[in-house]
């Protein structure tokens, strides 16, 4: 089915391990986005992506690492989990355009880091 | 920094009650934009407000953009059960990117 998808949707892992999460989305958006969500904090903005090979950082990148070598991928890697870096992670992901405001969100990633 | 607060953060309430939920910042945005999450799902888009003083309805829900652009608020006339769920505002910076600043978010329950 079309859209925008993240793997895995659970994850549990340790302190210091290295963690990636995935979203891959199949309308050939221009833009993507990472967020966290956490109680009392809403969705932040980690990193985006205007296009393949551009990348930069959002509100709360300290600790993340984003690629995009292709246009329908935008995996987030987590180089050294720690225990504050456990979230729900959502991909999320718009086309280019004047007046293309809406985000694509996927279903998400619960992460856990002990 | 949070930049748009929502108020408020929790709402119990009866089937057919009304609600307003308000979203409330310092900053001007180009549009704001209300979505909606579910348990286990990300936020899907209600409804996108760009000028100022601009009301749109959806419904049973009325959402208005405040005339400076600082300010937005949702109003649900006669809630049902199906209308539990996050409720989010988002401002938009715009710009070709366009990045989105989420709200604190009000989780609503409609008992039946």
């Amino acid at each position: 089915d079309a859209g925008i998808t993240q793997s895995p949707r659970y994850k549990i892992t340790e302190t210091g391990r290295q963690v990636t999460l995935m979203c891959h989305q199949t309308w050939s958006h221009s833009y993507m986005f990472w967020y966290r969500q956490d109680l009392g904090h809403g969705l932040r903005l980690i990193y985006y992506s205007a296009a393949a090979d551009i990348t930069d950082k959002g509100e709360v990148p300290d600790g993340y690492v984003v690629s995009r070598s292709k246009t329908e991928n935008f995996p987030l890697t987590l180089e050294s989990a720690t225990r504050s870096q456990t979230s729900v992670y959502f991909c999320a992901s718009k086309p280019e355009g004047s007046g293309q405001e809406t985000q694509y969100f996927g279903p998400g990633t619960r992460l856990l880091v002990l | 920094t949070q930049l748009l607060e929502q108020s408020p953060q929790f709402l119990s309430i009866q089937e057919g009650e009304n609600l307003t939920v308000y979203c409330n910042s310092s900053s001007v945005f180009s549009s704001l934009q209300w979505y909606r999450q579910e348990p286990g799902e990300g936020p899907v888009l209600l409804v996108t407000v760009v000028t100022g003083g601009e009301v749109k309805k959806l419904k049973r829900l009325t959402f208005q953009f405040g005339d400076a652009r600082k300010d937005s608020s949702l109003h649900i006339t006669a809630a049902q059960p199906g209308d539990t769920g996050l409720y989010l505002c988002a401002g938009a910076r715009g710009g070709a990117t366009n990045k989105l600043i989420f709200g604190t978010g009000t989780l609503l329950a409609v008992q039946p």
